[in-house]
């Protein structure tokens, strides 16, 4: 039974547009979530994460949003680049240092 | 040099084969993880350690063990390796203050 789930397995999103990535969870003993992207051939890196005590955080392009009550949570990528193409998973902790449990991954194509 | 360095990158093996994937951080931290990538299932965590005398199951631990030599170095063991275990392995450490996880390149790993 997957706890954090990514129902989307790809998106393909033109170059300047916004792209939203979605991920719902159910254990709502999680409260720590991140965000990590990763190329082929290389492994996942880091990107973005929030606690459970904000409902955004924001980095560059980079937001992230987290419904609690939803248990739902999503990046949005604004504007879009090319260079954004690649596989982004969506992870979850009970509290921040402990082990992760990630989602299956949401492919994006970003299209120029 | 990378912070999380795993060995080898690739390998083919046959099953019924023993075979030892290696795994060593610079990053000075304690926790260290390995992690299973199978299409669509994101990343699987096979076994996690938060300390040179602590050693914890994950998900999916059956059929592997692992070894923790030092502080900067956790070792993953098939023992019998079978043609279900072929996937992309990761190891990881993390930051126990952030709980940021830093991953390793991966191994690529084939039993036929």
């Amino acid at each position: 039974d997957q706890q954090v789930k990514q129902n989307s397995p790809s998106l393909s999103v033109q170059e300047g547009r916004i792209s939203i990535l979605n991920c719902d969870y159910t254990n709502s003993m999680f409260d720590y979530f991140l965000w990590y992207k990763k190329y082929p051939a290389e492994g996942p890196t880091f990107l973005i994460s929030i606690s459970s005590i904000k409902d955004k955080n924001e980095d560059g392009r980079f937001t992230v949003f987290l419904n609690k009550s939803a248990k739902h949570l999503s990046l949005h990528i604004v504007p879009s680049q090319p260079g954004d193409s690649a596989v982004y998973f969506c992870a979850a902790t009970e509290a921040a240092g402990n082990k992760l449990t990630f989602g299956g991954g949401t492919r994006v194509l970003v299209k120029p | 040099d990378a912070d999380v360095t795993q060995t080898p990158r690739n390998r083919i093996t046959k099953t019924g084969k023993r075979i030892m994937l290696e795994c060593s951080q610079t990053k000075g931290h304690d926790r260290m993880y390995w992690y299973r990538q199978d299409p669509g299932l994101g990343l699987q965590l096979i076994y996690y350690s938060f300390d040179v005398k602590d050693i914890n199951k994950g998900e999916i631990s059956d059929g592997y063990s692992v070894s923790r030599q030092a502080q900067a170095k956790f070792s993953l063991s098939l023992e019998s390796a079978i043609p279900n275990q072929t996937a992309l392995y990761f190891c990881a450490t993390s930051d126990s203050a952030t709980g940021r996880a830093f991953f390793g390149q991966g191994t690529r790993l084939t039993v036929v």
